[in-house]
């Protein structure tokens, strides 16, 4: 177990429609980091925040939007849904105290768009 | 482009052999981090080992080391002693401290019993 969690597990919705895909970082951690994993695409970056402040954008689309929480949780927003948005969406969390700069990932979030 | 590549994207080996995963990146950058990730059919992401690249000295965790050459940008990992849990798809990665990471496509493992 990471210590990073995500809600929900799996998420089935219709093309068009809007979800909210929900991380929580480890306890500590100040890094928020969302990546898509899709079968032809393997892991890309989405966004990252850190302590609140967004601090890096990567191919995120700009029907996808992210927050984090002053709790540190983080939310990915998904909107108007098309087929191509299934995927495994993973979230990271990591904070450099040790020294060290690894990210824990979360069990990931598999949204399928029919 | 600064790229992780995985150049190897099957491999196979009998149980109790050892295996050794290739990875190279592209980067002007003098420090920056370098990982192994294991992916498991229960598609969760793992970490394995890390390598800081101002260390000299390979890291090892366990069954697991690294091959970490600096000059060529080359970082392998090695599994000694493979089991059947062994068996998962295995990422490179790289970031440059407290920023994304990024992926080589990865290597299929199997662990043949």
């Amino acid at each position: 177990d990471s210590g990073v969690t995500q809600t929900p597990k799996h998420l089935i919705t219709a093309t068009g429609q809007r979800v909210t895909l929900r991380c929580s970082p480890r306890s500590g951690d100040l890094s928020v980091y969302w990546y898509q994993q899709s079968l032809d695409q393997g892991l890309q970056f989405l966004i990252q925040y850190y302590n609140g402040e967004e601090r890096a954008k990567g191919n995120i689309l700009e029907r996808f939007s992210a927050q984090q929480f002053p709790d540190l949780h983080s939310e990915l927003n998904l909107s108007s849904l098309e087929l191509g948005d299934s995927a495994l969406y993973f979230c990271a969390s990591s904070t450099p105290i040790s020294g060290g700069y690894e990210q824990y990932f979360g069990p990931g979030t598999r949204l399928t768009v029919t | 482009a600064q790229t992780v590549t995985q150049s190897q994207p099957e491999m196979s080996v009998q149980e109790a052999e050892t295996v050794t995963l290739s990875c190279t990146y592209d980067t002007s950058e003098n420090n920056y981090y370098l990982f192994w990730y294991k992916q498991p059919p229960s598609r969760q992401m793992i970490l394995v080992i890390r390598q800081e690249a101002y260390k000299q000295q390979n890291a090892t965790e366990n069954r697991f080391s690294v091959n970490f050459q600096k000059a060529a940008k080359s970082f392998s990992l090695k599994i000694s002693d493979s089991q059947l849990g062994d068996t998962a798809m295995y990422f490179c990665a790289r970031n440059f401290g407290n920023e994304k990471l990024t992926f080589g496509t990865g290597t299929r493992l199997t662990i043949i019993p």
